[in-house]
């Protein structure tokens, strides 16, 4: 069964310091990988996604991500942030077979220390 | 292409009564998911959905819940005789054929009195 880990719950870092958010999962096959933002409130946008090929993949605001199969990871990263990034993270695993569903883990709330 | 569209925003329910949510997904897409949110335990799978068809509903409490997607029409996620429990927020989520990437709604916040 897939499932997806997220360690930490909450993480705080100044503005214009950079950032990683961890995130492991676990699946039986060549997972498709996500990671998604949720402002207070609202529903979840996608920042990136991994399918195949460069391991190393750009999103939306600056956002990137590595995957590594060795270690299960696909880590969020950002080299500076915003005040705006403020917000929760999302981290989800899926697969390319259709019959199977997108997992969440559960969320790493990030806050920016001024 | 208007997003995924989820109604109510806000629901309030008596214990008791039903509540009925919908979605509309993203013209063209196929597939839609439903997730329920706590705080502090992220989103839970509840079912998939394809178009007159349940894929998998392993998330689904077994009592009281329901799920369609219709031929026409939008996906309806039914919650009967509601309980304080249920007071969540749940998202919808569709996706193309082909594709397992999934476009998020903004969510109906259920509470239940």
């Amino acid at each position: 069964a897939q499932s997806v880990t997220q360690p930490d719950i909450h993480i705080t870092v100044s503005e214009g310091a950079s950032l990683e958010l961890r995130c492991n999962y676990s699946y039986g096959a060549t997972p498709y990988l996500f990671w998604y933002v949720q402002s207070p409130g609202q529903g979840l946008q996608l920042l990136l996604k991994y399918f195949s090929g460069d391991t190393l993949v750009q999103g939306i605001k600056g956002f990137e991500a590595e995957f590594k199969r060795s270690q299960s990871s696909f880590n969020l990263r950002k080299p500076s942030v915003h005040w705006s990034d403020a917000a929760e993270y999302f981290c989800a695993v899926g697969a390319g077979n259709r019959d199977d569903k997108i997992i969440f883990g559960k969320g790493t709330r990030l806050h920016i220390l001024p | 292409n208007a997003g995924v569209m989820q109604n109510p925003r806000h629901l309030v329910r008596r214990r008791g009564q039903e509540a009925r949510l919908r979605c509309s997904p993203m013209k063209g897409h196929s597939h839609v998911y439903w997730y329920r949110q706590l705080p502090e335990e992220g989103l839970k799978f509840m079912v998939y959905l394809q178009k007159e068809n349940i894929i998998d509903e392993s998330g689904m409490p077994k009592e009281r819940f329901s799920a369609e997607f219709p031929k026409e029409g939008p996906s309806i996620l039914r919650i009967q005789q509601v309980v304080r429990g249920d007071s969540a927020a749940y998202f919808c989520a569709s996706s193309p054929p082909g594709l397992a990437e999934a476009f998020f709604g903004q969510g109906t916040r259920l509470t239940v009195v």
